[in-house]
């Protein structure tokens, strides 16, 4: 059965960097696309970044681009998230997705049918 | 910005109608997906493609789009249904994934 399990987060203070991996199993993890969903205590969901399938290609949010790099160890079946120059904003429960996969050659579609239990990042002084 | 826009709650009884809103501009050109939140757990998926329900949600959960709205029904409300729920789509380029910011169903 896919599984995905986040591991990393922590308490960090502000402006240090910290990385969130999201072991995958049950699936073969390199056909996949990938995304990080990221939940402010309280508050909705807020899209992150986005791995696509072959790995080509990152897409990143506003508000953490140039500051958080997604990646991935194939070997490892592994998903990462490197956040740096972290804010008190940044303060989120981080999830790793899953994208529905598609047929070859046809368009993405950017939706998610698994999800992780997620990794809570606190960013404090 | 592609920005998606929901009430922030609805509220009904047990055993009706309950119908969440999601606003967009690309919306006419882009699907809409749905997702239940519950206390403490992931989001689970209930609605892709504006209209088709994934196996396993029950058929009381359902949705439908009109120009710059999608909406999530469900009928026949039961106490179980009582979570957060999150309209989500993405950007022309499918270069953004972007949610709605929530809405609270609450059931009396």
């Amino acid at each position: 059965q896919v599984q995905l399990v986040e591991s990393g987060g922590g308490v960090v203070q502000p402006g240090r960097s910290l990385r969130l991996s999201c072991a995958a199993s049950g699936f073969t993890f390199s056909s996949y696309a990938m995304h990080w969903v990221r939940q402010a205590p309280g508050k909705g969901l807020e899209w992150v970044a986005l791995l696509s399938h072959d790995g080509s290609n990152k897409y990143y949010a506003d508000s953490v681009k140039g500051r958080f790099t997604i990646s991935r160890d194939t070997s490892k079946n592994t998903l990462y998230l490197q956040m740096s120059s972290l804010r008190a904003e940044d303060t989120a429960v981080y999830y790793c997705a899953r994208e529905v996969p598609v047929p070859v050659g046809a368009s993405p579609r950017r939706y998610f049918d698994y999800w992780g239990q997620g990794t809570l990042v606190t960013v404090s002084s | 910005s592609y920005e998606l826009t929901q009430p922030p709650s609805v509220s009904v009884s047990p055993g009706q109608t309950a119908r969440i809103t999601c606003s967009g501009d690309a919306l006419p050109k882009q699907y809409a997906y749905w997702y239940q939140q519950k206390p403490g757990q992931a989001p689970m998926l209930v609605i892709y493609k504006d209209t088709e329900r994934p196996s396993g949600i029950p058929e009381r959960f359902s949705g439908s789009s009109s120009g710059t709205i999608v909406t999530l029904t469900i009928s026949g409300v039961q106490a179980e249904d009582e979570a957060d729920y999150y309209c989500q789509s993405a950007d022309s380029s499918e270069t953004r994934v972007v949610f709605g910011g929530g809405t609270k169903l609450t059931v009396l």
